[in-house]
Formats: structure tokens, C-alpha cells, sequence
């Protein structure tokens, strides 16, 4: 069965980064681009940014463009998300998923991990 | 950008039908995905391409898509399905993946 798991919740400080880990098993990883997705208290999803495992070509969010970095390590077959200058206002669950598009993006988003809670509070 | 509108909750009793909308502009032109999510869970896709269903779910859910307004129908409510449900689109613009605000659903 396809699955994504994440690391696990972490607590930062403002203006540090935080960096979250996204491990695929049970596909190709380098077949699927790996979305990350945010969600707020209270707010809707919220779209940050992919990485093509395959190539490692990457498209943003203009809102996170500055700050977020995704990355791959193919040989263990993770995704990552690196956020800076955290704010108060990123306190929020950050998602994974897969596209289900084979060596591209733009259908579905199946499966999800099960979320990482980042915490920004001084 | 583009924007989907959703109501911020919808409530049936169980055994009856709930429709939860999806507004955009001539949403009709794209795919819309729809994903439930449990408190406390990641969501977990429903409906794809306005009107398939992935594996392991019920036929009771269903979608539609048809001018300005796509429809996530779910028949014989149940309650287990009380949750919150997003939909999705590709805008195709500087920010492609667009979600709704999400739909609490109440089974009462």
C-alpha cells in the first residue's frame, strides 16, 4: 500500500527554520511529484509548493517562494520542506502527498502523510 | 487568482442525502478532486475528475460538475461521515492548486 510518513510535531521559535521529512514506501518514488500542503487553525488547505522526485524541478507558492525549500533524497526515498524566518502565522499541520500523475503533476493528491504540527510560539 | 467557494457547513440526518457545493468560475472546465478529512486526520480523497471514485469508496458518495458549481453528493448519510470536506482544482496560474474553504458536514 502506498504510504507517506512524517516526521514528527516540532517547536520553533520565531524567525527560525524548521525543517519536515516526508518518507514514501510502496511506489516508485522518483515516479510521482511530492506536494506540501498546510493548514492553519481553523483555515483552509493551503498549497505551498512540489517537487518532481523524479528531476527534482520545483514550483512554488508566490506567498512561499522566498522562504520554503523542498528537496529529495532519492535513495531514501524522502521528501522534505524547509520553511525560514518562521512567524507566529505558520503555526500550522504541514501535509505531504503524492500526485497521482506518473512523471508530472496536475491530478489528485493520493496518498497524504499524516501531518506535522509546527508550533511557533516564543 | 482563482477561487472556490464553499458553504462553511451542511448538516443532515442519517439516511438522507447531503450536497455540498463547490463554486468557481466555469469550475465546469476543470477537474475537481474532493477529500474528506476526520478531525485530527489527514485528508483522504473521495471524488476525482468531478465524478470517480478511488477504491474502497462507497458509491454513496458521488460528484457532479456543471457551470459555475461542482456538487459532492453523499447518499445515506451515515454517521461516520461527518467531516470536513475540501475541494481542489488546477488553476493553471502562478499558484496552480487552488483548495475551497472546506464544508463541515454534521450528521445530526
Amino acid at each position: 500500500q502506498f504510504q507517506l510518513v512524517q516526521s514528527g510535531p516540532e517547536l520553533k521559535k520565531p524567525g527560525a527554520s524548521v525543517k519536515v521529512s516526508c518518507k514514501a514506501s510502496g511506489y516508485s518514488f522518483t515516479n510521482y511529484a511530492i506536494h506540501w500542503v498546510r493548514q492553519a487553525p481553523g483555515q483552509r488547505l493551503e498549497w505551498m509548493g512540489w517537487i518532481n522526485a523524479g528531476n527534482g524541478h520545483t514550483k512554488f507558492s508566490q506567498k512561499f517562494q522566498d522562504r520554503v525549500t523542498i528537496t529529495t533524497d532519492t535513495y531514501a526515498s524522502t521528501a522534505y520542506m524547509e520553511l525560514s524566518s518562521l512567524t507566529t502565522e505558520d503555526t500550522a499541520v504541514y501535509f505531504c502527498a503524492r500526485d497521482e500523475a506518473i512523471f508530472g503533476v496536475g491530478r489528485y493528491f493520493a496518498p497524504w502523510g499524516q501531518g506535522t504540527l509546527v508550533t511557533v510560539s516564543s | 487568482s482563482y477561487v472556490l467557494t464553499q458553504p462553511p457547513s451542511v448538516s443532515a440526518a442519517p439516511g438522507q442525502t447531503a450536497r455540498i457545493t463547490c463554486g468557481g468560475n466555469n469550475i465546469e472546465s476543470r477537474g475537481v478532486h474532493w477529500y474528506q478529512q476526520k478531525p485530527g486526520q489527514a485528508p483522504v480523497l473521495v471524488v476525482y475528475d468531478d465524478s470517480d471514485r478511488p477504491s474502497g469508496i462507497p458509491e454513496r458518495f458521488s460528484g457532479s460538475n456543471s457551470g459555475n458549481t461542482a456538487t459532492l453528493t453523499i447518499s445515506r448519510v451515515e454517521a461516520g461521515d461527518e467531516a470536513d470536506y475540501h475541494c481542489q482544482v488546477w488553476a493553471g496560474s502562478s499558484d496552480p492548486v487552488i483548495f475551497g474553504g472546506g464544508t463541515k458536514l454534521t450528521v445530526l
